[in-house]
């Protein structure tokens, strides 16, 4: 069973700081996606990470994929109260048979502060 | 288009009841998954189904049935419900495995006592 540990768990920030949020496994992944989630709905993609070093930029947020494709970060650059809600990793299986299953990590509960 | 919906967004049952959870999809994709959500566990596949007439075990698959009789529809069933099966529910699709988008419904919150 692959697993995916996030950290951390909660984040309570104040408006204008910057923040990481990291996704470490023991398992390679043939991709990694985050995720955004609002309270009440379900998670909505962000971005997929493919190729091991990738970093991809959305706006204020910047995301890795470590070189051996088993860990991710999510930076979030001057973060603003919009940017509150639950975030998750998602890697998918480097086995052929997976039919395209997703492991979850655990998920960042973040709070921004105005 | 409605992208992924649910049916019902929240039930109350007693343990022992059972009940149908409906997830419907407008985008023909071939991919439909069920996942629980519970706090500090992020979400985890209960079954999943590759298309139309066949359905697979996920991570967490018992005390849970499903079926998939049409393309658009994927049901997922408890047949005695147990107090462990407190949750939200997740419907997902994707059109195929790998490197693509797995669209989510709202969920459905299910409360057993």
């Amino acid at each position: 069973t692959q697993l995916l540990e996030q950290s951390p768990q909660f984040l309570s920030i104040q408006e204008g700081e910057n923040l990481t949020v990291y996704c470490n496994s023991s398992s390679v992944f043939s991709s990694l996606q985050w995720y955004r989630q609002e309270p009440g709905e379900g998670p909505v993609l962000l971005v997929t990470v493919v190729t091991g070093g990738e970093v991809k930029k959305l706006k204020r947020l910047t995301f890795q994929f470590g070189d051996a494709r088993k860990d991710s970060s999510l930076h979030i650059t001057a973060a603003q109260p919009g940017d509150t809600g639950l975030y998750l990793c998602a890697g998918e299986d480097a086995g052929g048979t997976s039919y395209g299953k997703l492991t979850f990590g655990q998920g960042t509960i973040l709070t921004v502060h105005p | 288009n409605a992208g992924v919906t649910q049916t019902p967004k929240f039930r109350v049952l007693k343990t022992g009841q059972s009940m149908t959870l409906l997830c419907a999809q407008d985008m023909n994709h071939e991919y439909m998954y069920w996942y629980r959500q519970d706090p500090g566990m992020g979400l985890r596949l209960i079954h999943y189904s590759v298309g139309e007439g066949t359905t697979a075990k996920g991570e967490v698959p018992d005390g849970y049935n499903v079926s998939r009789l049409k393309k658009q529809n994927f049901l997922l069933g408890l047949e005695s419900a147990a107090p462990s099966q407190t949750s939200v529910y997740f419907c997902a699709s994707s059109l195929y495995r790998g490197l693509v988008t797995q669209y989510f419904g709202p969920g459905t919150r299910l409360l057993v006592l």
